[in-house]
């Protein structure tokens, strides 16, 4: 089945600056990679989603690109706030949009 | 998007003992899926419900430790049976929805302690 590997597990940076997380899949069947952020105590929430056909998809501050030669794709957010703060999970699913294999989760501190 | 209802939120259960978890979607869907997250951990998907047709398992999830009904395209039940400690976690619904493309949302979740 599916795997996806997600680096870094925790992720400080000041506020302004940016963050990138990173993820890799296993199966060349995968066609979808959502993002998901999570805050505490609350369920996820799609932040972006990108599919097998597009190289990148940027909206507002947040970003995504997928390189599917390698099998990874990267979250990018710029001028990050302290309300990025959350943790970030990475997906991916070969099938219904649903059926989502996730990473082991990004945690995200933006500081002052 | 979609106004998904999980009942309980949350609950302290004796280990031995099962409980069942709804799922109420505003809107007729497909599929619905169910997903354990673990404390602190990712969340792992253990089933697909259909309506109509037997629940679908992920490696390593049975049937007899978390059955699912189905009994029409807005609801669903997952039952985490004869628990024990181990079972601590948070349990989620999904369902997708197609907003131009298709997208997954979660329900809030059920945060299950057994004692």
């Amino acid at each position: 089945g599916e795997n996806v590997e997600q680096h870094p597990s925790t992720l400080s940076v000041q506020e302004g600056d940016s963050a990138v997380i990173k993820c890799t899949y296993s199966d060349s069947a995968s066609n979808y990679f959502p993002w998901y952020k999570q805050e505490l105590g609350k369920r996820p929430q799609l932040i972006i989603d990108i599919r097998s056909n597009v190289g990148e998809k940027k909206d507002q501050r947040i970003a995504v690109t997928l390189n599917k030669t390698a099998k990874h794709f990267s979250l990018h957010i710029t001028e990050t706030q302290p309300e990025d703060s959350a943790v970030y999970f990475c997906a991916a699913s070969s099938g219904t949009a649903s059926k989502l294999t996730f990473g082991t989760g990004t945690r995200l501190q933006v500081t002052l | 998007s979609a106004v998904i209802s999980q009942k309980p939120s949350r609950d302290i259960c004796q280990r031995g003992t099962s409980l069942t978890i709804q799922c109420q979607v505003d809107s007729q869907v497909t599929m619905m899926f169910w997903y354990r997250q673990q404390p602190g951990q990712s969340l792992t998907l253990i089933a697909t419900a259909n309506q109509g047709s037997e629940a679908t398992y992920e490696s390593g999830f049975v049937i007899d430790k978390f059955p699912i009904s189905r009994p029409n395209l807005t609801f669903s039940t997952l039952t985490v049976s004869n628990m024990s400690p181990e079972d601590s976690s948070i349990y989620l619904c999904s369902v997708e929805i197609s907003t131009g493309g298709t997208e997954a949302f979660f329900g809030q979740g059920t945060r299950l302690t057994v004692v």
